[in-house]
C-alpha cells in the first residue's frame, strides 16, 4: 500500500498569502496523484489530478507540480474561501488499493 | 447538472446489515467507473470500492468479504451492500464518480453523503 504522508497538518496563513503543501508518497506513484479540497460539512471538491492538471471549474490561483514521491499543491495568494482542509490521493493502478494522504488544514492566522 | 445523490444510512447495531444507494444522474452513468469513499467523523478520506461501467470490481482489503459494490446501469444507481458492520465502520459514506473511465481516475463529482452509525 502506498502511504501518503502530508506536511504540515496545519497551515496557519492570512489573505493574500501564498500556500505550499507537500505531500509525499511512500513508494513511486508516477504523476497519478490528485488534491481535493474538503470545507466542513461539504464533499471533497477535485482541484488538480495527474499531479498538475486544474480540474474544470478551479481558478489559476491553485497548481500542482511534482512527480514520482514528492508533490506539492500550492495556492498562489489565498482567497478567504481557500481556507479547508486539503488531502493528495494517489491512483497509480499498480499500486492498489487508492489511497489519500491525512490532510493539511490550511487556517486563517 | 451532474449530480450524485446517496441513501441507506442510518443506525444499526454491531453485526447488522445496510444497502446504500447513491442515484446519479446528468451524465453517462454506464461509461464511468464509480466508487465509495468513507469518512469517520472529524477523520480523513478512506476509499474502499470501485466498479467499473462493465462491472470490474477491486476493493480495498479493510471490507472485503464484508463490503460488496454493485450498479445496476439500467437505473443509473451505484450500491454498496454492507454486511457484517462494527463501530469503526461509523462514517459518513460518499460515492464518487471517476473524471474518466479508468477505475484509477481521479474522482470529480462527488455525493453529499450517507451516514452510517454502528452502535447498540
Amino acid at each position: 500500500e502506498v502511504v501518503l504522508t502530508q506536511s504540515p497538518a496545519t497551515l496557519s496563513l492570512s489573505p493574500g498569502e501564498r500556500a505550499t503543501l507537500s505531500c509525499r508518497a511512500s513508494q513511486s506513484v508516477s504523476n497519478y496523484l490528485a488534491w481535493y479540497q474538503q470545507k466542513p460539512g461539504q464533499a471533497p471538491r477535485l482541484l488538480i489530478y495527474d499531479a498538475s492538471n486544474r480540474a474544470t471549474g478551479i481558478p489559476g490561483r491553485f497548481s500542482g507540480s511534482g512527480s514520482g514521491t514528492d508533490f506539492t499543491l500550492t495556492i498562489s495568494s489565498l482567497e478567504p474561501e481557500d481556507f479547508a482542509v486539503y488531502y493528495c490521493q494517489q491512483r497509480n493502478i499498480n499500486n492498489w488499493p487508492l489511497t489519500f494522504g491525512g490532510g493539511t488544514k490550511v487556517e486563517m492566522k | 447538472e451532474v449530480q450524485l445523490l446517496e441513501s441507506g444510512g442510518g443506525l444499526v447495531q454491531p453485526g447488522g446489515s445496510l444497502r446504500l444507494s447513491c442515484a446519479a444522474s446528468g451524465f453517462r452513468f454506464s461509461s464511468f467507473a464509480m466508487s465509495w469513499v468513507r469518512q469517520a467523523p472529524g477523520k480523513g478520506l478512506e476509499w474502499l470500492s470501485v466498479i467499473s461501467g462493465s462491472g470490474d470490481i477491486t476493493d480495498a482489503d479493510s471490507v472485503k468479504g464484508r463490503f460488496t459494490i454493485s450498479r445496476d446501469n439500467s437505473k443509473n444507481t451505484l450500491y454498496l451492500q454492507l454486511n457484517s458492520l462494527r463501530a469503526e465502520d461509523t462514517a459518513l459514506y460518499y460515492c464518487a464518480k471517476a473524471l474518466k473511465t479508468s477505475r484509477t481516475d481521479a474522482f470529480d463529482i462527488w455525493g453529499q453523503g450517507t451516514m452510517v452509525t454502528v452502535s447498540s
